[in-house]
Formats: structure tokens, sequence, C-alpha cells
């Protein structure tokens, strides 16, 4: 069975920056083709990718917010971990990872979810 | 980048009936790359239908997907109490991964 868990800060000021961790079970960023992303969603509103990293340390950004996201992982902790620069208080949002498969393309299955909020 | 335009962005019925949620693409979606989820209050996004038609597993029959190119459609049969929520299409056929703006469905 495959979860995976959200973890960071709930409250962050604004020039600050987001780290978020993902730590996951039942699968292993080793295997090829495996991969997670990471996706959120502002209160109320819907649903935005932000990046991906695969077993083999490619990375995918969301291009409008590229120039803010690191993405990483280490194998060994089961962790993959969101660096986001800059936050304002538009990047409050629900912050979710999720499995994904490089042959299969879709998010299954997702955590949870972390609320960050971005106020001074 | 692949613009997705759910519609309409709320529907009424009543526990029985046929729902019928609209996505459209502006461009072709590669190869019917295209997911749906449901997603409840205060819960995760739940993955419902991949490849367009396919059925994630332990999804009911009574949910179904269909469509290409740029129109796909969500069907959900004989709703139940539990089915209503917010629905939520994804393309992953190109990047960037792109989701449309949901649809709610509420009790009539």
């Amino acid at each position: 069975q495959i979860t995976l868990k959200e973890s960071g800060p709930t409250l962050v000021k604004p020039t600050q920056t987001l780290t978020l961790t993902c730590t996951f079970s039942g699968f292993s960023l080793s295997t090829s083709g495996v991969g997670v992303g990471w996706i959120r969603q502002p209160p109320g509103k819907a649903l935005e990718w932000l990046a991906l990293i695969y077993w083999d340390d490619n990375k995918r950004y969301s291009p409008s917010l590229k120039s803010r996201l690191t993405i990483s992982k280490d194998t060994s902790k089961n962790q993959v971990v969101l660096t986001m620069t800059n936050m304002d208080p538009v990047d409050t949002a629900t912050y979710f990872c999720a499995h994904r498969n490089l042959n299969s393309g879709w998010f299954d299955p997702w955590g949870q979810g972390t609320l960050v909020t971005v106020s001074s | 980048e692949i613009g997705l335009t759910q519609s309409p962005g709320t529907l009424s019925l009543s526990p029985g009936e046929r729902a019928t949620l609209s996505c459209r693409a502006s461009q072709s979606v590669t190869s019917s790359y295209l997911a749906w989820y449901q997603q409840k209050p205060g819960q995760a996004p739940r993955l419902l239908i991949y490849g367009a038609s396919s059925r994630a597993t332990g999804i009911p029959d009574r949910f179904s997907g269909s469509g290409s190119g740029t129109d796909f459609t969500l069907t959900i049969n004989r709703l139940e109490p539990e089915d209503f929520a917010v629905y939520y299409c994804q393309q992953y056929g190109s990047s960037p991964i792109t989701f449309g703006q949901g649809t709610r469905l509420e009790i009539k």
C-alpha cells in the first residue's frame, strides 16, 4: 500500500522560504519509472501542479513558478523535499504530494495535504 | 500550455440521477492522456479515471469517462449520496501538467 504524508510549517512570513517534506512508504524512488509530484490548492480554488521528481533525478517544474521552486529527493529516507522561495500571501494553499509513474502520468495516490498560510 | 475548461461550474442533481461533466481542452490532449479526480471537503483528490476512459482500482462502474482530442466527459450514473463532491480533470500528455477549475456536484 502506497502512502504519502506532507510535513512542514503551517505559517510562514512574506519573503521567507518554504520547505516542505513528503515522506512516503510502499514504493521506492530508486525504482525505474517512479516519481513524486507536488500540487497545491489555494482555499476554495483549483489544483495547480508545481513540480515533479523521478527515480533518475529528472526534475520538472511549473513554468510560472520555476524560478522559485527546487525539488529534491532522499532515497534512503523515502522523502522528497520542495522549497519555494520568496513566499507571498497568494501562496497560501494546501500543498499535496502524490505518487506518479512515468509510464502512467496520473497522480495516485495523494497525501492528505498540509495547509500553509503566508502572513506577517 | 494546455488550458482545461470544465463545465458546468456547479451541477445540482438528486440522488439516482445521472451527472454529465465536461472538460474541454484548448488544444488536443496527447493520446487521451486525461484523468478525472474526485475531491471531498477536507480531503485529497482521489483518482477516478485515467486514459480518458479507464477506471482506477476500486472505482464503481457507475463512473465512466469518454472523449478524445479536446472534448472529454465524466458520467456518473445513478448518483449516490457519497458522489456529491468536486470533480477535476487533468491532462498529463503535455508539459506542463494542467488541471481544470473543477465542477461542483451538489445535492438538489
